[in-house]
């Protein structure tokens, strides 16, 4: 089993459309993430949940609106996608309570045409 | 602010070559530090970590990793690379503080000739 699982792995769709990415973890942790990774390969965190609560919501478009309905799942909603959302989104989790270390899903490569 | 820095946006070595990959912090307190690797079209795998004891961190397919704190460094190393070592690798430090989120460097790509 996929310890961190992510859907879809391939989304290609057009500006001004709105999509969503879902995550879920099958590890027990209590925090999740959101990691944005570009052209460059350059990786940057966009959001953290923790017990369900948004704990780092780093400078983002408010089109991208975070959802966690439970401990184990957060989904990654886009309105209005642009093209320079074109990127690799990686949902990733960890537990603070054991040492913290961040284990990721396998991406999705979103491509806004 | 934590940062991370990786000198070197490419390595060339030759299959069975010693692999070294440089990676330096700017962190105020003992950071958290991770390496992991990015094969071509595939997500982020953890290579090792390092959060406190040891400096020498083993980890996964034969790297290892020191902590140098005077030098703000944790360079990745491996005594023998395999063609399947080719990938993209990324250094990266986290902390409690900072609210566990990581701050990666820019990633090394290795090229591994036969």
């Amino acid at each position: 089993d996929t310890a961190v699982s992510q859907t879809p792995k391939y989304l290609v769709t057009q500006m001004g459309n709105d999509k969503s990415i879902k995550c879920e973890q099958n590890l027990g942790h209590d925090t999740m993430y959101w990691y944005k990774q570009d052209s460059k390969k350059f990786l940057k965190i966009m959001f953290s949940y923790n017990n369900k609560e948004l704990i780092i919501n780093e400078t983002v478009p408010n089109r991208f609106s975070p959802k966690s309905p439970d401990k184990a799942h957060l989904n990654l909603h886009i309105n209005s996608l642009e093209l320079g959302d074109s990127a690799v989104y990686f949902c990733a989790s960890s537990d603070q309570g054991s040492g913290n270390t961040i284990y990721f899903g396998e991406g999705s490569w979103l491509t806004v045409v | 602010a934590q940062s991370v820095t990786q000198p070197d946006i490419h390595i060339t070595v030759s299959e069975g070559a010693s692999l070294e990959l440089r990676c330096n912090y700017s962190y105020g307190a003992t950071p958290y530090l991770f390496w992991y690797v990015q094969s071509p079209g595939q997500g982020l795998q953890l290579l090792l970590k390092y959060f406190s004891g040891d400096t020498l961190v083993q980890g996964i397919k034969g790297f290892e990793a020191e902590f140098k704190r005077s030098q703000s460094s944790f360079n990745l190393r491996k005594p023998s690379v395999h063609w399947s070592d080719a990938a993209e690798y990324f250094c990266a430090v986290g902390s409690k503080a900072a609210g566990n989120k990581l701050t990666f460097g820019g990633g090394t790509r290795v090229l591994v000739k036969p």
